[in-house]
């Protein structure tokens, strides 16, 4: 069965720092890839995804992500986190042709002001 | 465009009792999932309907959970009886595409006493 993992389980940083997070996936073939954010008392919202094309993705509030396919890897970055960005992330893997997206665990992330 | 409405938004319950949990997708989308997110874990997939049909429902625990989504649209799903590992939030999340990009409702926290 697939997987996905996430390595970082909680992250703490200050604002202005940089932020990568880091997603990996078990499934070798076609794949969709999404991050969700879940923000304090909010339901979980897509964040950014990816289909198919340009590896670099750009998503909501200055986040991106990069997909490499030889390393099975869709890492979110974002250069300058702000004090807003304090929530938990969640990746999510779909294989192309399935509708069941698998979730990793979560990275709360805590942004200091 | 209203988002997924899920109901009670908190239950609390003793052990071997029963509950049940509403969820009415975004008008139009024809994919409708529930999932288990226990405190510290990412989302678990319990069933994904396609209209009215399950798609998979692998990850249910048949014993105690059933599910169902009469006419395509509005689903529930049933807890009988509870256990105390039952307690979680139970999000419901629907899709207009296979692509796998879900749309979450705020999900409903289940504690069991």
């Amino acid at each position: 069965a697939q997987s996905v993992s996430q390595h970082n389980h909680h992250v703490i940083l200050s604002e202005a720092a940089s932020l990568e997070l880091g997603c990996n996936y078990s499934y070798g073939g076609t794949v969709n890839l999404f991050w969700y954010v879940q923000y304090p008392g909010q339901h979980l919202q897509l964040l950014l995804k990816y289909f198919s094309g340009d590896p670099l993705v750009k998503g909501i509030k200055g986040f991106e992500a990069e997909f490499i396919k030889s390393k099975f890897s869709f890492n979110l970055r974002k250069p300058s986190v702000q004090w807003s960005d304090t929530a938990e992330y969640f990746c999510a893997v779909n294989p192309g042709g399935s509708y069941i997206p698998t979730f990793g665990r979560g990275t709360s992330l805590i942004v200091h002001p | 465009e209203a988002g997924v409405a899920q109901s009670p938004r908190y239950k609390i319950i003793e052990k071997r009792q029963s509950v049940a949990f509403w969820c009415n997708p975004i008008s139009g989308h024809a994919t409708l999932y529930w999932y288990q997110q226990i405190l510290g874990q990412g989302p678990k997939l319990l069933i994904q309907f396609q209209n009215n049909g399950v798609v998979d429902d692998s990850q249910l625990p048949k014993d105690r959970f059933s599910a169902e989504r009469l006419k395509g649209v509005d689903s529930t799903l049933k807890i009988q009886p509870a256990k105390l590992e039952d307690s979680a939030v139970y999000l419901c999340a629907s899709s207009w595409a296979s692509t796998g990009e879900l749309f979450f409702g705020e999900g409903s926290r289940l504690t069991v006493l």
